[in-house]
């Protein structure tokens, strides 16, 4: 079946470094990618999105890096602060036949250090 | 944007019995989902939900332990069934609008 995994469960990283988050995906057919930020107690909350036609797509502190060849994606969060530790999840969106789901990978915790 | 809340936010069930978890959304839409997020882990789709018609659930997953109800476009139940100490997890609605998906705060359930 379909999976989207990370490479690391934590990341613990200083206060105004730069984070790097790592996500695979299996399927090849997925065509859109979401980062999640899910902190204590929440629910997940979108952060950043790619579509399979691009490779590189930046918002505000974050960029999203999408390589098709090996089935990669990640999240880099520049100069990561206290406000960014949380979980975050990739997850890759499959729809067909007009229904749709999405597919988590498993997460990444990230620790700021002060 | 779509608002979304949820009830209970937690819950401690015993063994055997059943717990409705409601999600009402802020605006109407076509599809509603049902996640399970168990301790330290992902989430898992458990079913998709449509107004006017019967979930679709994911393998693995079964009406007769997650029945869900969809009476309207802003609302569903999920409840579940004959719990047992694994279904102790968090459950998170979620609804797609404007091209984004939200979810919810979640219900944590633990079953003793």
């Amino acid at each position: 079946g379909e999976s989207v995994g990370l490479h690391l469960p934590t990341l613990s990283v200083q206060e105004g470094d730069n984070s790097i988050i790592n996500c695979a995906y299996s399927n090849s057919a997925s065509d859109y990618f979401i980062w999640y930020k899910q902190e204590s107690g929440k629910g997940p909350q979108f952060i950043i999105d790619i579509r399979s036609n691009m490779d590189k797509r930046q918002g505000q502190r974050v960029t999203v890096l999408l390589n098709k060849t090996v089935k990669h994606l990640s999240l880099q969060i520049a100069a990561t602060q206290p406000g960014d530790s949380a979980v975050y999840f990739c997850a890759s969106y499959e729809g067909h036949s007009g229904t749709y789901k999405y597919i988590f990978g498993t997460g990444t915790r990230l620790k700021v250090l002060a | 944007s779509a608002v979304i809340s949820q009830k209970p936010s937690r819950d401690i069930c015993q063994r055997g019995t059943s717990l409705t978890i409601q999600c009402q959304v802020d605006s109407q839409v076509t599809m509603m989902f049902w996640y399970r997020q168990q301790p330290g882990q992902s989430l898992t789709l458990i079913a998709t939900a449509n107004q006017g018609s019967e979930a679709t659930y994911e393998s693995g997953f079964v009406i007769d332990k997650f029945p869900i109800s969809r009476p309207n476009l802003t609302f569903s139940t999920l409840t579940v069934s004959n719990m047992s100490p694994e279904d102790s997890s968090i459950y998170l609605c979620s609804v797609r609008a404007a091209n984004e998906q939200f979810f919810g705060p979640g219900t944590r359930l633990t079953v003793l």
